[in-house]
């Protein structure tokens, strides 16, 4: 069965460090990932998704099928990145599994 | 890119009543599908609403408790009957086209008494 773990339920850091949101699936198929974020009183959103291969806020991801991993990155974290991201498995008819979410605290 | 509309925001309700909840897309959309995020805890997929007929439930959803209708390609209702304190969640409509980004609605914060 598909399964989309974020370790992490909290990750907190100084404005201008880097940011590294990591998350780990299981797919017996091909995957296809996703994150989404949700910034305080607001929906949720998509991010990025790995296909396409941009770069979103300075964010970052790429997916590892050695290591099932599909990491978040960002070089040097800004105040508004301030929210929670979730990483999301795509599976056949569009359904999304998605991971228990990390909730990400810039501080000034 | 779809925007997706709730109603109720959210609601208060009482133990062994029902509430039904709407998601309007400004759009035709292909795909339209209903999560719960229960308190401090990540979304689950609660069913897929198919447009003309009966929903698919993902396991440990049935229709009898989440009945779901979609009666056009861009309204859908979710039902919560008898609800019981343990529906407290927000509940999400989310909609795509065919295998393209689902976009979510703003979210049904619902509390049960």
């Amino acid at each position: 069965a598909q399964r989309v773990t974020q370790p992490e339920k909290l990750l907190s850091v100084f404005k201008g460090a880097p940011v590294e949101l990591k998350c780990n699936y299981s797919y017996s198929g091909s995957p296809e990932l996703f994150w989404y974020v949700q910034y305080s009183r607001q929906r949720l959103q998509l991010l990025l998704r790995h296909i396409s291969r941009e770069s979103i806020k300075g964010f970052t991801a790429d997916l590892n099928k050695g290591e099932t991993s599909f990491h978040l990155k960002k070089p040097f974290a800004q105040e508004e990145d301030s929210a929670m991201y979730y990483c999301a498995l795509r599976q056949e008819g569009n359904m999304l599994t998605f991971g228990g979410g990390t909730r990400l605290m810039v501080k000034p | 890119s779809a925007v997706i509309s709730q109603k109720p925001s959210r609601d208060i309700c009482q133990r062994g009543t029902s509430l039904t909840i709407q998601c309007q897309v400004d759009s035709q959309v292909t795909m339209m599908f209903w999560y719960r995020q229960q308190p401090g805890q990540s979304l689950t997929l609660i069913a897929t609403a198919n447009q003309g007929s009966e929903a698919t439930y993902e396991s440990g959803f049935v229709i009898d408790k989440f009945p779901i209708s979609r009666p056009n390609l861009t309204f859908s209702t979710l039902t919560v009957s008898n609800m019981s304190p343990e529906d407290s969640s927000i509940y999400l409509c989310s909609a795509a086209v065919g295998e393209e980004t689902q976009y979510f609605g703003p979210g049904t914060r619902l509390l049960v008494l």
